[in-house]
C-alpha cells in the first residue's frame, strides 16, 4: 500500500529531543528514493527543512536532523524551542503511484 | 531571490472549474519542475502533479486524472493549473512549488484559497 504513515503527534520539553517517524513501503522509502521533510507553520506555506534523507537547506539549524534505514525515516529535532511548534511532514516518491507521496503530517507540541 | 507568487482566492460553484496560477521570479523558469499541492482545511498536504516548465510534459496524479490540467507559459515565466468540475470536497489551499535535483520542493508559493460552495 502506497503510503507514508507518521505519528498524528509528539511533544516535548524545551531543551529535549524528540523524533518524528515516516513509515514506508517497498514501493517508496523501501525503493531508495530519497526521503524529504517539511516543517509548516500555522497559515504559512511548507518550509523545506531536510532534502535527500539528511541534507539541510542553507539556513536550517543543524538542530534538525535526517536519517533513513529500511522502509523508514525519522527526523530528529534536538535543543527543542517554542518556535519549533509547527506540523512536519515526509515526501518520498512512489513508484506504485508514480508520484510524490505525502505522509500525514505530524504536530509538534513544545511543552 | 527565488519567488512564486500566486493569483488570488476563487469562490466558485460545485461543477466549476478554477484556474491558478504561479508566477516565478528569481531563476530560469524553464530549469526546474513545478509541483501543484493542496491542503484541505484542518488536513495533510495531497500531491496533485508536475509540469517540466521547458517541455511542457506533465504527470498527475492517479486521483486528478481527468480533471486536472496544468500548463506553463515560459513568456511570463508562469505555471497554471485548472481543475475542473469541482466539488465541495476541493475546497483547499492550492500550492505550487519547485522542485530540486534530489525531488525535494524547495520553493513554495503563499498558496491560493479556493472555496467550492454553493
Amino acid at each position: 500500500q502506497s503510503v507514508l504513515t507518521q505519528p498524528p503527534s509528539v511533544s516535548g520539553a524545551p531543551g529535549q529531543r524528540v523524533t518524528i517517524s515516516c513509515t514506508g513501503s517497498s514501493s517508496n522509502i523501501g525503493a531508495n528514493y530519497d526521503v524529504h521533510w517539511y516543517q509548516q507553520l500555522p497559515g504559512t506555506a511548507p518550509k523545506l527543512l531536510i532534502y535527500g534523507n539528511n541534507n539541510r537547506p542553507s539556513g536550517v539549524p543543524d538542530r534538525f536532523s535526517g536519517s533513513k534505514s529500511g522502509t523508514s525515516a525519522s527526523l530528529a529535532i534536538t535543543g527543542l524551542q517554542p518556535e519549533d511548534e509547527a506540523d512536519y511532514y515526509c515526501q518520498a516518491y512512489d513508484r506504485s503511484l508514480d508520484g510524490a507521496l505525502f505522509g500525514g503530517g505530524t504536530k509538534l507540541t513544545v511543552l | 531571490q527565488v519567488q512564486l507568487v500566486q493569483s488570488g482566492a476563487e469562490v466558485q460553484k460545485p461543477g466549476a472549474s478554477v484556474k491558478v496560477s504561479c508566477k516565478a521570479s528569481g531563476y530560469t523558469f524553464t530549469g526546474y519542475y513545478i509541483h501543484w499541492v493542496r491542503q484541505a482545511p484542518g488536513q495533510g498536504l495531497e500531491w496533485m502533479g508536475w509540469i517540466n516548465p521547458n517541455s511542457g510534459g506533465t504527470v498527475y496524479a492517479r486521483k486528478f486524472r481527468g480533471r486536472v490540467t496544468m500548463t506553463r507559459d515560459t513568456s511570463i515565466s508562469t505555471a497554471s493549473m485548472y481543475l475542473d468540475r469541482l466539488r465541495s470536497d476541493d475546497t483547499a489551499v492550492y500550492f505550487c512549488a519547485t522542485q530540486t535535483g534530489r525531488g525535494a520542493l524547495n520553493f513554495w508559493g503563499q498558496g491560493t484559497l479556493v472555496i467550492v460552495s454553493s
